[in-house]
């Protein structure tokens, strides 16, 4: 698994984007970058995770660099709902998640 | 479809005591993990399961024992139960995905406090 570096907490106004940084300098070829995220109170839930290509899905968008050493997580339209802890991961096949200290992003009114 | 249950939700115990926490799926995935998660830090795992029968150690094992006789459900015990096992437990499963790639999903919780 990949070491990954990221942010101990942001800040966003509601109805604003955010973009959710990870550094993975590490990361091997059939690593994916997985992101899951903590509401208080709650286990984790999955976000989205990609391998090369940006990703989107109904939640939030992935965007991968080109070398693959960093990856943002792109929420659209930051809800009061979307404070919580995010994780960023990065691991091949199923190896199992190896979680970090992720970054809280608190969302102001 | 419930998805990944805990039981129980919480437990307080004395130390030296055991107990056994269950998780259980209802989705057939083959993987399951139990971590734990400590005030203001990431989650850590213990033990998972690639599969009935099996289990393997994750990072934190020691003072636990696991156990997969059925495919949907996943046992943690602690023998015996020390303060610094006071903790936040999370179960999780997860299939094994066409390129190997997967998502877990993750059960409530259960809160043990050893005193």
């Amino acid at each position: 698994d990949a070491k990954t570096t990221q942010p101990n907490s942001m800040e966003s106004n509601e109805e604003e984007p955010v973009h959710l940084p990870c550094n993975h300098s590490t990361i091997s070829g059939t690593d994916y970058i997985h992101w899951y995220r903590q509401l208080p109170s709650q286990g984790p839930e999955y976000v989205i995770h990609g391998l090369t290509s940006n990703v989107n899905n109904r939640m939030a968008s992935l965007a991968i660099a080109e070398d693959r050493k960093s990856s943002t997580l792109i929420l659209h339209r930051a809800t009061l709902r979307d404070a919580a802890v995010y994780y960023c991961m990065a691991t091949s096949g199923n190896t199992p998640l190896v979680f970090g200290k992720g970054t809280r992003l608190s969302v102001i009114a | 479809n419930a998805g990944v249950t805990q039981t129980p939700k919480f437990r307080v115990l004395k130390t030296g005591q055991s107990m056994t926490l269950l998780c259980a799926q209802d989705m057939n995935h083959e993987y399951m993990y139990w971590y734990r998660q400590d005030p203001g830090m990431g989650l850590r795992l213990i033990h998972y399961s690639v599969g009935e029968g099996t289990t393997a150690k994750g990072e934190v094992p020691d003072g636990y024992n696991v156990s997969r006789l059925k495919k949907q459900n996943f046992l943690l015990g602690l023998e015996s139960a020390a303060p610094s096992q006071t903790s936040v437990y999370f179960c999780a499963s997860s299939y094994f995905g066409v390129k190997g790639t997967y998502e877990q999903y993750f059960g409530p919780g259960t809160r043990l406090t050893v005193t």
